[in-house]
């Protein structure tokens, strides 16, 4: 079975400032990491994802992500946060294969102060 | 290119209706999964289909809840009986299928029981 940890629920950092949001999964098979944004009341967009080589991986609106097999994290930061950052951010992890539900962790909210 | 549709954004039912919740997925996409967000929680898995099969319904609850995605028409997720424990953003999400894929998400239908 596959999970994802989110630790903390809530992030608030400084426009200009280095967001990083943190994952850790749980995975018997190397995974599929993804990074998703959710805005109030809508459907969720993707970042970014990971499946294979490059472990670092850039995403859209500035975000990057590192797969690190040996901390089995897959963070997610930019350099440089922006008001239209605030959020809610998901972290999920699916097996290779043809059924590949996701398995959420439970969110993490980015709230972005002037 | 239309994203992911669902219909309708919001759904209030009485204990003991019916629920009908529909999921048009993108142009050119034959699978369609469905997920459920509880207040204050991450994203759960439901049930995966392809066109006339259900493949994983593993998330799903044994009883009242039932998914279809016929050859013709949306994919419906439909719920018998609703009590309050339903109430819940439930998403649709689509994708092409294979090994390395994205799933695209639709904007949701937020279910109020009363």
């Amino acid at each position: 079975a596959q999970s994802v940890t989110q630790l903390g629920s809530h992030v608030s950092v400084s426009e200009g400032a280095l967001v990083l949001l943190r994952c850790n999964y749980s995975s018997s098979v190397p995974p599929y990491l993804f990074w998703y944004v959710q805005y109030p009341n809508q459907g969720l967009q993707l970042l970014l994802k990971y499946t294979t080589g490059a472990t670092l991986v850039k995403g859209i609106n500035g975000f990057e992500a590192e797969f690190k097999k040996s901390e089995t994290s897959f963070h997610l930061t930019k350099p440089s946060a922006h008001m239209s950052d605030a959020a809610e951010y998901f972290c999920a992890v699916s097996e290779p294969g043809a059924n590949s539900k996701l398995t959420f962790g439970k969110g993490i909210t980015l709230s972005v102060r002037p | 290119n239309a994203g992911v549709m669902q219909n309708p954004r919001h759904l209030v039912r009485r204990r003991g209706q019916e629920a009908r919740l529909r999921c048009s997925p993108m142009k050119g996409h034959s699978h369609v999964y469905w997920y459920r967000q509880l207040p204050e929680e991450g994203l759960k898995f439901m049930v995966y289909l392809q066109k006339e099969n259900i493949i994983d319904e593993s998330g799903m609850p044994k009883e009242r809840f039932s998914a279809e995605f016929p050859k013709e028409g949306p994919s419906i997720l439909r719920i018998q009986q609703v009590v309050r424990g339903d109430s819940a953003a439930y998403f649709c999400a689509s994708s092409t299928g294979g090994t390395a894929y994205e799933q695209y998400f639709g904007p949701g239908t937020r279910l109020t029981v009363t």
